[in-house]
């Protein structure tokens, strides 16, 4: 049963300290996506890489986060200095695209780690 | 234009209704609509999703009607159930190979909407 893995799920910080959140994509997809989620704001795209490449992390505050993708089995995002304003859920998930005529382009989620910047 | 609007914020339906969830986009350029489940503390999962060219997909309980027209597509839960209390998530995105106006790099970049929070009642 492949699935998207997070670690840790729940991480409970202090303002200022580093925060890293860990993924394993599903074996064979070549997107991976990182999400972000709070009652105000839904779902925010933060970043996305194709084939471990960077597409677009227009979503993320640049001059704290960041997200690299070692190799094909290993994402990451990185809060430095984290804020309590990143309290949130961060969630990744990764999908094959693009997709072929009858592929159904399914983009599956891991269960989130859940941030708390105190 | 590349926002999703989503309606409404919250329902409530009895046990055996039909939920109706809409939603309403800008970017004519999107070629793939899926609807997200999601129960507290889990990811969101995919529930059911339709392309354009067609009107209408069913699931088992699940339907999506798509207008392409009017740039709306709605989900209707039939024979609503407690255990479908969750909140849902429509999105769009550019994924298919043949889209040239997803620039190569877009393709899967899901746009969603608000979410609705979805209770029913038994």
């Amino acid at each position: 049963d492949a699935r998207v893995t997070q670690t840790p799920r729940h991480k409970v910080t202090e303002m200022g300290q580093e925060v890293t959140m860990r993924c394993q994509p599903i074996l064979g997809h070549n997107t991976v996506f990182w999400y972000r989620q709070t009652m105000m704001q839904g779902l925010e795209l933060l970043a996305y890489f194709r084939n471990r490449a960077p597409l677009d992390d227009s979503g993320m505050p640049k001059d704290r986060f960041s997200a690299e993708m070692p190799d094909a089995t290993l994402a990451t995002l990185k809060i430095q200095p984290s804020e309590p304003r990143d309290s949130a859920v961060y969630f990744c998930a990764s999908g094959l695209y693009p997709t072929r005529t009858g592929e159904r382009g399914e983009q599956y989620f891991g269960p989130g780690t859940r941030l708390t910047v105190t | 234009q590349q926002q999703v609007k989503q309606s409404p914020q919250s329902l409530i339906v009895q046990k055996g209704g039909i939920s109706i969830i809409n939603c309403a986009y800008e970017n004519t350029a999107f070629d793939y609509f899926p609807w997200y489940q999601q129960f507290p503390g889990k990811g969101p999962a995919l529930l059911i999703a339709i392309r354009p060219d067609v009107s209408e997909k069913k699931e088992g309980r699940f339907t999506i009607s798509f207008n392409k027209s009017a740039k709306q597509f709605s989900l209707h839960i039939m024979d609503s159930q407690p255990g479908d209390s969750a909140t849902y998530f429509c999105a769009a995105s550019m994924d298919h190979r043949g889209n040239s106006n997803a620039g190569g790099t877009s393709y899967g970049k899901l746009t969603f909407g608000q979410g609705t929070i979805l209770t029913v009642h038994p």
